[in-house]
């Protein structure tokens, strides 16, 4: 039973534009969302987050939007960059206060110069 | 400066072979995870640990076993009762695994090949 999905594998994107990279959950009991971002035999490096009492948070180009009726959440990269090619999971934390994350399967973006 | 090592990055093992993977942090954390990332697949948890001496089985325990005798390190074993053991394995860590918001931070990982 997959509670987080990224039901897109890849995006592609012009330099410039803004990268969506979208993520959906199941668990209403999710509290804490985060986004990591990873490259190729590196592990993934903290990008942004966003707690379930909000519904946005920005932190420069990026911004991640939570809307909990729908449960969906997304990361708009504005302005897309060549250097943010990589693959994006997003994660989901339960109020249970176990730490446990669980992670989308990744979404890989390209940037195209 | 302060992160977490992971070594080695390659790992190659005979199957039916035990193999522990070394992980150290000196971020002075008290949590600390291991995870395995498949292909085309999310990180999936193996094992986490709270404090020294105490860890817990995460969702995909069966043939892992891990220690935690010392706060800076948790290193995980990869038995020959883990039937698919070639996998990009990952550690983490962060600062409490009690607090929700704490952050985990990543490793850069160990790619183990089972021949």
């Amino acid at each position: 039973d997959q509670q987080v999905k990224q039901n897109s594998p890849s995006l592609s994107v012009q330099e410039g534009r803004i990268s969506i990279l979208n993520c959906d959950y199941t668990n209403s009991m999710f509290d804490y969302f985060l986004w990591y971002k990873k490259y190729p035999a590196e592990g993934p490096t903290f990008l942004i987050s966003i707690s379930s009492i909000k519904d946005k948070n920005e932190d420069g180009r990026f911004t991640v939007f939570l809307n909990k009726s729908a449960k969906h959440l997304s990361l708009h990269i504005v302005p897309s960059q060549p250097g943010d090619s990589a693959v994006y999971f997003c994660a989901a934390r339960g109020s249970s206060n176990t730490g446990k994350l669980i992670f989308g399967q990744g979404t890989t973006l390209q940037v195209k110069p | 400066d302060g992160g977490i090592t992971q070594s080695p990055k390659y790992l190659f093992r005979k199957e039916g072979q035990n193999v522990t993977l070394s992980c150290e942090q000196n971020l002075n954390h008290d949590a600390m995870y291991w995870y395995r990332q498949d292909p085309g697949q999310g990180l999936r948890l193996i094992y986490y640990s709270q404090i020294v001496n105490d860890f817990q089985k995460g969702d995909i325990a069966e043939g892992y076993s891990v220690s935690r005798e010392k706060k800076e390190s948790f290193p995980l074993t990869v038995t020959s009762a883990q039937k698919n053991p070639t996998a990009f394995y990952l550690c983490a860590s962060s600062p409490s695994l009690a607090v929700s918001t704490d952050t985990q931070y990543f490793g850069p990982g160990t790619r183990l090949t089972v021949l």
